[in-house]
């Protein structure tokens, strides 16, 4: 079974509007981490924010927040006033303490394309 | 190095041939950790170094592939009879390596086409 479930395969905007990728996981750990990472069309991946799995504050850096969420364990990224420059694809990834967090599970991403 | 840095970053062979893709981590980063992209996909774990050793070989598909890191910096991934199938990107990443939850940077990657 998928540890990380990315269901929105591709999502198109309009440059201002919001978005939102949602990113659902599974695990039977209770002490985990969750990821998200931004691929752009160069290819290489830039870590964006890291959550343990005991703090399920939401969290707010510039245009981009998260909301994390244990009771339908879901970890969504939320991107205001959507920019051409935030086109890339974007992927949640889960670690684990049971494998003292050393093995990233990641979703199948989700390619945001921004249009002007 | 200021980054992780891999070589080559595209590498075109024919089917059954032996390929050596190359990772030079984060100065100083003691975990290294190889991936494998196919395409539309996400990254994929392969194996995972804390030094010298492999601490985590689970994601290797079979026993054509291997990797390894002699001096605990630099790390090989090896493929043998190479296959159509293992066209794809492969990634390194590097953490610190302390404990808790480390935050892999990755580099560029190097991208296999098997024909």
């Amino acid at each position: 079974a998928q540890k990380v479930t990315q269901a929105q395969t591709e999502i198109s905007v309009v440059e201002k509007e919001d978005v939102t990728l949602d990113c659902v996981y599974e695990t039977r750990d209770t002490t985990y981490y969750l990821f998200w990472y931004k691929q752009p069309p160069s290819g290489e991946l830039v870590f964006l924010i890291r959550r343990n799995s005991f703090d399920e504050q939401n969290e707010i850096s510039g245009r981009y927040s998260w909301n994390f969420q244990k009771s339908t364990s879901s970890f969504n990224f939320t991107i205001t006033a959507s920019q051409v420059v935030d086109s890339a694809v974007y992927f949640c990834a889960l670690s684990e303490a049971s494998y003292n967090f050393n093995k990233f599970y990641f979703g199948s991403g989700t390619k945001l394309n921004v249009k002007p | 190095g200021a980054g992780v840095s891999q070589t080559p970053s595209n590498k075109v062979t024919e089917k059954g041939k032996y390929v050596e893709l190359r990772c030079d981590p984060i100065s100083g980063h003691t975990a290294l950790y190889w991936y494998r992209q196919s395409l539309g996909q996400g990254p994929e774990f392969l194996i995972y170094f804390q030094g010298t050793g492999a601490a985590d070989d689970s994601g290797l598909p079979n026993d054509r592939f291997f990797a390894v890191r002699p001096e605990g910096s630099v790390s090989t991934l090896k493929i043998q009879r190479t296959e159509r199938g293992d066209s794809a990107v492969y990634l390194c990443a590097s953490s610190p390596g302390t404990s808790g939850a480390n935050v892999l940077t990755f580099g560029a990657g190097s991208r296999l086409t098997v024909l």
